[in-house]
């Protein structure tokens, strides 16, 4: 069974230059997070989606990031425009449960570097 | 406000000697306790569920216990594959239900 597809797995931009990051989730599962993971610190949530609703995007960024998840599968952050303190690595995660059991399964990340 | 502390934040041992993790959290509402395990450039990877208070699971080398303040993963006889970051992370009720990770701790096994 393939896991949790994610791309690009680096990127080095500008400052103020946009970025994207695309997710393909694991088949059937239908909540999707994307978490935000700074060296050395453990993830942080930055929004979760129950198909193709997000229900909890209190954690997101709203003045430069946005994300949507069409059709319920696919998702994709976007960050514009990219500041110096965006640099982290973007992990997507998906579950079939609901994250009640703890048991997400995690993409091996994008790696954002901004300059 | 509700928090999530891991310590040591890096443990170093020789192969065979055992030591333990602690992960220790303020929350209100805890639904349940969680450890993934996260090897470099990778993305954490789940080990175990504990819901409450004196539940242990176990998995080849580790262990997890759960107490109303702190777990601990404890690693018995650990081999150099052990090798990696463990993630402690609790789920919660604020408002909306949230999943809390804490900062890890760096472990490595010596050969």
């Amino acid at each position: 069974e393939a896991g949790v597809v994610q791309s690009p797995r680096y990127k080095i931009i500008e400052k103020k230059q946009p970025v994207a990051f695309w997710c393909n989730p694991i088949s059937g599962h239908n909540t999707l997070y994307w978490y935000r993971q700074n060296l050395g610190q453990g993830p942080e949530l930055l929004i979760r989606y129950e198909n193709e609703e997000a229900v909890d995007d209190s954690q997101l960024p709203k003045d430069r990031f946005s994300a949507e998840r069409l059709k319920g599968v696919d998702s994709t952050l976007k960050i514009q425009p990219a500041e110096l303190g965006d640099s982290a690595v973007y992990l997507c995660a998906s579950s079939s449960f609901g994250w009640n059991t703890g048991e997400l399964f995690f993409g091996e990340g994008s790696r954002l570097t901004v300059l | 406000e509700d928090q999530v502390t891991q310590s040591p934040e890096a443990l170093r041992l020789q192969e065979g000697e055992s030591s333990s993790l602690n992960c220790s959290y303020t929350v209100s509402g805890l639904r349940g306790l969680f450890w993934y395990r996260q090897d470099p450039g990778k993305g954490p990877e789940f080990l175990f569920t504990l819901y409450s208070a004196g539940e242990e699971k176990e998995k080849e080398r580790l262990k997890a216990t759960l107490t109303k303040k702190e777990s601990f993963l404890h690693i018995t006889a650990p081999k150099p594959e052990d090798s990696a970051t463990y993630l402690c992370a609790v789920s919660i009720i604020q408002g909306a239900q949230k999943l809390v990770f804490g900062q890890g701790t760096r472990l490595t096994i010596n050969p």
